[in-house]
């Protein structure tokens, strides 16, 4: 089983639609949570750290669930320019692990 | 946020030769950087840790005597892809997290592309 995991997608939502992504942990140290998006052949940028407190950014919402060991990023009012790659990011004692990713296109 | 930047972006170069690509941080320091490799529609992946004035950790399965690292200072790390082959054609980045400690917000370079002939 693989540290980190993401559903690879893709997710094909219409425009202004609300979509939701998990990705689950299996090492129950894992200490930091991050969320990034990239674009193609572009390197990753942050989208947002995420605590078990829950964090929101404009459109954005991120929580983390350390009992179940998962990551969720919830996307409302989706724009075409959200289409991309999302990264889900742990760390742990120092090394950095990524999920493969989900796709998500917003359709028009 | 934290700025970091690589160079070249881009690279096309014959088999055998070398590529040396450079990682900097320009407005924070970072004792750690990382580097990744990234084949087409997949997935990030780590070949190894850097470390100022130590020697990098490498990845299962990486090579360290292809792929050479030296963390000069506290700004700069490079990555020297040696005897380069078709098959080591990819998107190369590096990141360095703000804080210094790994487990820190990592912030990414534009990455390097490159093209082996």
């Amino acid at each position: 089983r693989k540290e980190v995991e993401q559903d690879p997608g893709p997710f094909n939502v219409p425009e202004g639609a609300t979509v939701a992504f998990n990705c689950t942990y299996s090492n129950s140290a894992s200490q930091s949570f991050f969320w990034y998006r990239q674009d193609c052949r572009k390197e990753p940028k942050l989208l947002m750290s995420v605590y078990s407190s829950g964090n929101e950014d404009g459109r954005f919402t991120a929580q983390l669930n350390r009992a179940s060991q998962y990551i969720s990023l919830l996307i409302r009012d989706s724009k075409l320019s959200d289409s991309a790659t999302y990264l889900c990011v742990v760390n742990r004692d120092d090394k950095i692990i990524f999920g493969k990713g989900t796709r998500l296109h917003i359709l028009p | 946020g934290a700025v970091v930047s690589q160079h070249p972006s881009w690279v096309i170069c014959k088999s055998g030769t070398s590529v040396k690509i450079e990682c900097r941080s320009l407005d924070f320091q970072a004792t750690t950087m990382f580097w990744y490799r990234q084949f087409p529609k997949q997935s990030l992946m780590l070949m190894a840790t850097s470390n100022e004035g130590s020697k990098a950790t490498y990845e299962q399965g990486v090579e360290k005597d292809k792929f050479l690292i030296n963390h000069a200072s506290l700004t700069l790390s490079t990555l020297t892809v040696t005897s380069a082959h078709p098959e080591d054609s990819s998107f190369y980045i590096c990141s360095a997290p703000s804080g210094g400690q790994g487990t820190d917000t990592q912030y990414f370079g534009p990455g390097t592309r490159l093209t082996v002939l």
